[in-house]
């Protein structure tokens, strides 16, 4: 099935420093990529839309500026936090979508962020 | 604007059967997914309806009333690693068809 490899899956930075986080569709080509943040208890909120070779969409509240996405290849798409703060502390997660819709999406195996 | 609404949290014991349900309403839509997520864990998909109607898999079946902007999940022969969170979500036909989630519901089965 369709496989979607997330990494890191734990990271812990210092405030004002910059994350990246990498998600590879490892089996199938991903135009687009879903990312999500999940704080503890709540559902995942989408941040943004990412498509291969254009910019990324962002949903409303979201600072482009802050969280930079690229999907330079149909495999590979990387969400930046740029300036990490304690509350971007969080659960960030991506998903695609399968050749067969039906399968619904594949999510990646999540980053857990945490900014001291 | 988009809401999907589902209970927060449901207990029931093992062997018995549960029913999540799920309203949502949406500007477009392109079909209903359920997911379970474990703590810590991504969502892993459980079913995909965009008819109206039941789809049965195994002990899980799940219910769409396109009509009501209602569905439901339902789950058979509780065990107790089903104790987990479900996540109602609903694709649009917009956005690159974009899928959002409901907060999900906390199921916890007790022996």
């Amino acid at each position: 099935g369709a496989v979607v490899s997330q990494h890191p899956s734990r990271v812990i930075c210092k405030s004002g420093t910059s994350v990246k986080i990498e998600c590879r569709s490892l089996d199938f080509q991903a135009t687009t990529m879903f990312w999500y943040r999940q704080f503890p208890k709540q559902s995942l909120m989408l941040m943004a839309t990412s498509n291969e070779g254009s910019k990324a969409t962002y949903e409303q509240g979201v600072e482009k500026d802050k969280f930079l996405i690229n999907h330079a290849s149909l495999t590979l798409s990387t969400l930046t936090v740029t300036s990490a703060h304690p509350e971007d502390s969080s659960f960030y997660i991506c998903s695609a979508r399968a050749r067969d819709r039906g399968s619904g999406y594949t999510f990646g195996s999540g980053t857990r962020l945490t900014v001291v | 604007g988009q809401n999907i609404d589902q209970p927060t949290e449901m207990t029931a014991t093992e062997g018995a059967i549960v029913q999540i349900n799920c309203t949502y309403q949406t500007s477009g839509f392109n079909g209903l997914f359920w997911y379970q997520q474990h703590a810590g864990e991504a969502p892993t998909f459980l079913s995909y309806n965009v008819l109206d109607g039941l789809e049965e898999k195994g002990r899980f079946s799940s219910f769409l009333s396109r009509s009501k902007g209602y569905s439901y999940l339902l789950l058979k022969e509780l065990q107790m690693k089903d104790s987990a969170s479900y996540l109602c979500a609903v694709s649009l036909n917009t956005g690159g068809f974009k899928t959002i989630f409901g907060a999900g519901t906390r199921l916890f089965v007790k022996a």
